[in-house]
């Protein structure tokens, strides 16, 4: 079991650029999610999944967009990215009821 | 808005229990608590919850008091491994929001 997988672990990415950051779990996890954290800061949730094909909305949602084409996998798209942009981003992902988050390892992402 | 209460920062000498409270006052009865810990900019990784009946893992233990408006997670034998910010989390029920507040930043001391 890899658990959560997160790629890329680092990107740069200049003003006005798209990206798409990409998060796997092979847990048959109904549940996923994106965090940001910034630095002296706690984690922030962005969007998150209740399911294959759901998404919703989360504390901080501007300027992100999600899918969830596939069980698995939860994308977090950014159109135009910006300097505010500039976080770490940790997926995670849990199985349904009360059972816990199980996180990935994070994507650093730099907006310059 | 985070529903648990920790002391910002604890320090624990290595191979001493080191016992990290959370106040949670405003628990309900369906509520869980769940601890977490984040060694430097790693993913937060997954510790212990529970409800109300004490729980001990591997890793640790969760006393929780009987009126549910605190608790204490307990790691027998500190390593300098365990130097880490520690998070109690209370999810609110329907939110699927896990918030995380400052939490407790742990030294173990050599």
């Amino acid at each position: 079991n890899a658990g959560v997988t997160q790629t890329p672990k680092f990107r740069v990415l200049k003003t006005g650029q798209s990206m798409t950051l990409l998060c796997a779990q092979d847990m048959n996890h109904e549940y996923m999610y994106w965090y940001r954290q910034d630095p002296g800061m706690g984690l922030r949730l962005i969007h998150y999944s209740v399911g294959e094909g759901t998404t919703a909305k989360g504390e901080v949602p501007d300027g992100y967009n999600v899918s969830r084409l596939k069980k698995q996998n939860f994308l977090l798209g950014l159109e135009s990215a910006a300097p505010s942009q500039t976080s770490v981003y940790f997926c995670a992902s849990r199985e349904n009821g009360n059972s816990p988050l199980h996180f990935g390892n994070g994507t650093r992402l730099t907006v310059t | 808005d985070a529903k648990t209460t920790q002391p910002p920062s604890m320090d624990c000498a290595e191979g001493r229990a080191a016992n990290l409270p959370c106040n949670h006052s405003t628990i309900s009865g369906n509520e869980y608590v769940y601890w977490y810990r984040q060694i430097h900019s790693q993913g937060p990784q997954y510790i212990i919850h529970g409800l109300k009946n004490n729980e001990t893992n591997e890793m640790a233990s969760l006393i929780i008091t009987e009126d549910r408006k605190s608790s204490t997670l307990i790691l027998p034998h500190a390593t300098l491994r365990d130097t880490a910010v520690y998070y109690c989390i209370v999810r609110v029920p329907p939110s699927q929001n896990f918030v995380f507040g400052p939490g407790t930043r742990l030294s173990v001391l050599p």
